[in-house]
């Protein structure tokens, strides 16, 4: 069974405004963490935001924020105020505690940021 | 402070033959990640190394090793090269926090390894 759902394989948003990216999840472990990391054109993968299971507030970091619902096992990323830069693949990635560094990622999402 | 640096950038190689990927993590960084990246399959965990120690392993055939050095740099091996190798190879460094606690623990990738078999 899949760990890490992302429905959208790509998205389009037009420059300025805001967008959702979805990500589910499946864990039975209590104790897990979630990221989102932007892997542009280049390759490298970028850090964008993280969520612990116990973290009672969402997080957020500059434009980007998370919507955590643990209840639906849903991480949604929200990036307000897309720029041109903003074009690139998306990743959700869940690291559950009892399983060490090892990371499993979604499938991902291609954002296309229109002028 | 100096990010993950992974060497070569680029390979090309053939069907049989072996590679060796390097990485050296953040300094201070004692964990390194391996992934394999493809189109078809996405991105795939390898192994993940903590002190020189083999910590997790993905489900990858035997072909597919790695190890790592007392100053946390590693190396990952892949013998008798198929053309399903073809990927893109990441490695990925953390501090390497201890499990049974929830830590912030975020992975800082390099720029990846583009290996084409041939």
């Amino acid at each position: 069974a899949q760990k890490i759902t992302q429905t959208q394989p790509g998205m389009f948003v037009q420059e300025k405004e805001a967008v959702t990216l979805d990500c589910t999840y499946d864990t039975s472990d209590p104790s897990y963490g979630l990221f989102w990391y932007k892997q542009p054109s280049s390759g490298e993968m970028i850090f964008l935001i993280y969520q612990g299971s116990y973290d009672q507030q969402n997080a957020t970091e500059g434009r980007y924020s998370l919507n955590f619902q643990k209840a639906r096992k849903s991480a949604n990323l929200v990036i307000s105020a897309s720029q041109l830069g903003d074009s690139a693949m998306y990743f959700c990635a869940m690291r559950e505690d009892n399983y060490g560094q090892n990371f499993v990622f979604g499938p991902g999402t291609r954002l296309s940021v229109l002028p | 402070k100096a990010g993950v640096t992974q060497t070569p950038r680029y390979l090309i190689k053939t069907r049989g033959q072996q590679v060796t990927l390097s990485c050296s993590p953040i300094s201070g960084h004692r964990s390194v990640s391996w992934y394999q990246q493809t189109p078809g399959q996405g991105l795939q965990f390898l192994f993940e190394y903590f002190s020189e120690t083999q910590r997790n392993k993905g489900n990858f055939p035997g072909r597919f090793s790695g190890r790592q050095f007392s100053n946390s740099r590693s190396e990952m091996n892949v013998s008798t090269l198929e053309l399903g190798d073809s990927a893109l190879y990441l490695c990925a460094s953390s501090l390497g926090g201890t499990s049974g606690v929830v830590n912030y623990n975020e992975q800082f990738f390099g720029p990846g390894t583009r290996l084409t078999v041939l």
